[in-house]
């Protein structure tokens, strides 16, 4: 069975600042979906950025990009010039290119940005 | 159209209540699943739906009893509930169960309280 390892249940950081929430998997399958979802303390869940398992090259959308070593089995989110509106729960997720619906979160980290 | 909409935002119910919860979509996705996410948790899946058959039921207790009348639309039947059923209940929805269009597009949840 796949899971989905967030080794870090808080972070901070400085208004402007970079940070970079870790993400590691755990399967058999060559081929699959990795998510990052936001979901801030008005709940709504959004999606943040996708990558597809075959892809080589990393997903980035505007200040959000990732780190994909499908080999090392790690999926980092970095974000940059982080704004106060980035405080959130982030959540990692993996989903399988067949079988569906089953989309398996990690245990979330949760990310305080200080003006 | 690009989102979920969940009715309603709150729900307070006894235990010998009958209550229904709605989701509804007009992305034309004809995927459609119900998860519970308890506080800093991550989402877990219920249901899952696919062209409005019962795809994935995750060992769900019988008081919860879903429900897919067309494509846009989902239910989520609420009978005799217990207070540790207490939770944020989110519906998403992907354009399909597997394959390329997956991403799943989640609503902003109900907040059910059970007395």
């Amino acid at each position: 069975a796949q899971t989905v390892t967030q080794s870090q249940p808080e972070m901070s950081v400085q208004e402007a600042e970079t940070v970079t929430l870790s993400c590691t998997y755990d399967t058999s399958e060559s081929d699959y979906y990795l998510f990052w979802y936001k979901q801030p303390p008005s709940r709504q869940m959004i999606l943040v950025i996708r990558q597809e398992a075959y892809k080589q090259q990393n997903a980035t959308e505007n200040r959000f990009s990732v780190n994909f070593q499908k080999a090392a089995k790690s999926f980092s989110l970095k974000i940059s010039d982080s704004q106060l509106g980035d405080a959130a729960m982030y959540f990692c997720a993996y989903l399988t290119y067949n079988q569906g619906g089953k989309l398996i979160f990690g245990q979330g980290t949760e990310l305080s940005v200080k003006p | 159209d690009t989102e979920v909409t969940q009715t309603p935002k709150h729900l307070v119910m006894g235990m010998t209540n009958k209550k229904s919860l709605k989701c509804e979509q007009h992305m034309g996705h004809r995927a459609m699943y119900w998860y519970k996410q308890k506080a800093k948790k991550p989402p877990e899946l219920m249901f899952v739906y696919s062209y409005e058959k019962l795809s994935i039921n995750e060992s769900v207790p019988s008081r919860f009893s879903p429900e897919c009348p067309n494509s846009s639309l989902l239910n989520l039947h609420l009978h005799a509930l217990q207070p540790e059923d207490s939770a944020l209940y989110l519906c998403a929805s992907s354009p399909q169960l597997a394959g390329s269009y997956n991403e799943q597009f989640f609503g902003p949840g109900t907040r059910l309280t059970v007395l």
